[in-house]
């Protein structure tokens, strides 16, 4: 991948547990999003973080951002089988001024 | 989803001829991209435009064009479809520092 990586590549839980995925980058950035996708779609925004900020939530979505560590986890708590997608994070480059996408992570949720 | 639009959702097609992949949105963002993606796989942008008149290329070498003559169009433009060109082609906007918005793609199968 040119900037970023998703840890795992799949991820398969039951419904109710929590869904954490994680992601790496190499250089500088202004913000880090998510995204998700539904299989054969377009992409969903979902959050961004900053390259100040190191922790957010949104519902039952909750990021972390360690830029010391070039790194990003995706925590959803409390999954449901509608969760089911896969979710690819993405760097806003410090020099550059556009986004980077990684692999994604697949994940299925089991009902 | 629902405020940037691509036609045609699905495109089947025969080698040489020339395609035009339609994108609109209508939220009055300066910024567009066209990204290229294969299944299951990382998104790849091939052009990018940040207002009327402006166009570049992205990290991934396209043989494809793009142009920007209206804030709210942004077509891309295949001149001679190839099968290696078979992909998912999507389209997105964004402002300032937000989250892109994307649409809902074009399936391209050349044969």
């Amino acid at each position: 991948s040119q900037q970023g990586e998703e840890d795992p590549q799949a991820l398969s839980i039951q419904e109710g547990e929590n869904a954490t995925m994680n992601c790496s980058y190499k250089t500088s950035i202004n913000n880090l999003q998510w995204y998700r996708q539904n299989s054969g779609r377009g992409l969903v925004h979902l959050i961004l973080i900053r390259s100040n900020e190191r922790e957010k939530h949104s519902g039952r979505l909750r990021v972390t951002l360690d830029t010391s560590k070039k790194s990003s986890s995706l925590l959803i708590t409390a999954s449901r089988a509608a969760d089911t997608a896969s979710y690819f994070c993405a760097t806003d480059l410090q020099y550059g001024n556009k986004l980077v996408f990684g692999a994604g992570t697949i994940l299925r949720v089991k009902s | 989803e629902a405020d940037i639009y691509q036609t045609p959702r699905y495109l089947v097609i025969g080698t040489g001829k020339k395609i035009t992949l339609e994108c609109s949105q209508t939220m009055g963002h300066d910024k567009m991209y066209w990204y290229q993606q294969d299944p299951g796989m990382e998104l790849h942008l091939i052009h990018y435009s940040y207002g009327v008149n402006s166009t570049e290329k992205g990290d991934l070498s396209s043989e494809s064009t793009v142009s920007r003559i209206r804030t709210e169009h942004f077509p891309l433009t295949l001149e001679s479809a190839r099968p290696s060109h078979t992909s998912q082609y999507l389209c997105a906007s964004s402002e300032g520092e937000g989250g892109y918005t994307f649409g809902s793609g074009t399936r391209l199968t050349v044969v």
